[in-house]
Parts: structure tokens; C-alpha cells; sequence
């Protein structure tokens, strides 16, 4: 069965700081990973993803992720922080089975940066 | 693109009554997903329809929880009766189905507080 890990529940950090925020998954096929942000009073936005190809990828707002796929990890890093980065962090992943893909998403990373 | 569409955004019930929530997909997806975001979790899938037919719902309280997706389009999800571990915040989302390259949308949440 696939699961998803996040290794940090809170995370408190100054503007600047260099953000990076652990994922781990469990799953025996091939898998797609999603970093979902969720800022206060908004709901879910895709961060980013990772289907194939590089193992790094760019995603919105200065984010990136590296996929490791000998680790089952997906860690997302932001090398300076700002306010705005305030939300909670979601690592999912989809593996596709019985037809049809399924997303399911670890407990979430609150990340509160400030001034 | 209009987005996912839910209502309504808040509900506030009393214990063993019953609530129902209502989910217009992206147009031409699907895909449908019903997850329960319960406060300081990840969201949780409760049940996946690929149009009108439903492919998971392995994690849905079926003696409380029911769901339907009527011509493959919209979709409601009832509590009958509900509980007070019922609290969260129910969200919608909808995918285009795309073996590999699948992204959900999610419409803005129905926030239910149990009393």
C-alpha cells in the first residue's frame, strides 16, 4: 500500500533561512510526487511534481524538489524564505493500479517563517 | 478555466443530524475525488469516481458516509448521522484522467464543525 511521510510537523524559521522539508514514500511501482502548499484561508495549490527525466525539479515561487529514488525520497528546498512562504506543505504520490491512479498525501508540514 | 466549484463553505450541525456537500468538477474531467482534511492532518481520500463509477472507497465509513457522481458530472457526499469526529474541512477535486501525467484541481473545501 503506498504512504507518505512527512518528517516535520512545524517548522519555524527566519526571512532568508534556507528552507528544506523531508518527504519519504512508500510504494512498489512506479510513482508520481506532488509538493502541494496550502497558505492560510486558501486551498490546496500544486507547489510542484515530479513524473519522470530530471530528478530535480522547479517549481513555482523558488521552490525545488529532488527526487532520490534509491532513498523513496522527494525532499523540497527553498534556499531563502520570505514571509509569504508562511502555509502548510503537503508531500503526495500517485501510483498508478487497478486502472487508475490514486493520491495520497502525507500530514502535512506547517511552516511558519518570520520577519 | 473555472475551477472546482463546492458548497456550501461552512456548515456548523449538531451531532447524529445530517449534511450533504455538494462538488461541481473542472469541466470534462473524470476524475472526481472526495477528501476529509481533519485540522493538523494531510487530507485523506474517502472515495474516487472515474465518471459515474466508483474506483476507491476503501477509506469511507460506509454506515454514515455515502457519495454519488449522477451522469458523470457533479457530485454530493452525505453524513447521515454525523458525528463529532466528523469535523474537517471536506474537499473536492478533479482530474483529468491521464495515466501519467495526472494533476488534481481542488475547489476551496466545505468546512464542517460537529456539535
Amino acid at each position: 500500500a503506498q504512504s507518505v511521510s512527512q518528517h516535520n510537523h512545524h517548522v519555524i524559521l527566519s526571512e532568508a533561512a534556507s528552507l528544506e522539508l523531508g518527504c519519504n514514500y512508500s510504494y512498489g511501482g512506479t510513482v508520481n510526487l506532488f509538493w502541494y502548499v496550502q497558505y492560510p484561508g486558501q486551498h490546496l495549490q500544486l507547489l510542484l511534481k515530479y513524473f519522470s527525466g530530471d530528478p530535480l525539479v522547479k517549481g513555482i515561487k523558488g521552490f525545488e524538489a529532488e527526487f532520490i529514488k534509491s532513498k523513496f525520497s522527494f525532499n523540497l528546498r527553498k534556499p531563502s524564505v520570505q514571509w509569504s512562504d508562511t502555509a502548510e506543505y503537503f508531500c503526495a504520490v500517485t501510483g498508478f493500479s487497478g486502472g487508475y491512479n490514486k493520491l495520497i498525501f502525507g500530514a502535512g508540514t506547517r511552516l511558519a517563517v518570520h520577519p | 478555466e473555472a475551477g472546482v466549484a463546492q458548497s456550501p463553505r461552512y456548515k456548523i450541525i449538531e451531532k447524529r443530524q445530517s449534511v450533504a456537500f455538494w462538488c461541481n468538477p473542472i469541466s470534462g474531467h473524470a476524475t472526481l475525488y472526495w477528501y476529509q482534511q481533519i485540522l493538523g492532518q494531510g487530507p485523506k481520500l474517502l472515495i474516487q469516481f472515474q465518471n459515474n463509477g466508483v474506483v476507491d472507497d476503501s477509506q469511507l465509513p460506509k454506515d454514515r458516509f455515502s457519495a454519488e457522481r449522477l451522469k458523470g458530472v457533479d457530485s454530493t457526499l452525505k453524513i447521515q448521522p454525523a458525528k463529532l469526529e466528523d469535523s474537517a474541512v471536506y474537499l473536492c477535486a478533479s482530474s483529468s484522467f491521464d495515466r501519467a501525467r495526472e494533476k488534481l484541481f481542488f475547489g476551496s473545501g466545505t468546512q464542517l464543525s460537529v456539535l
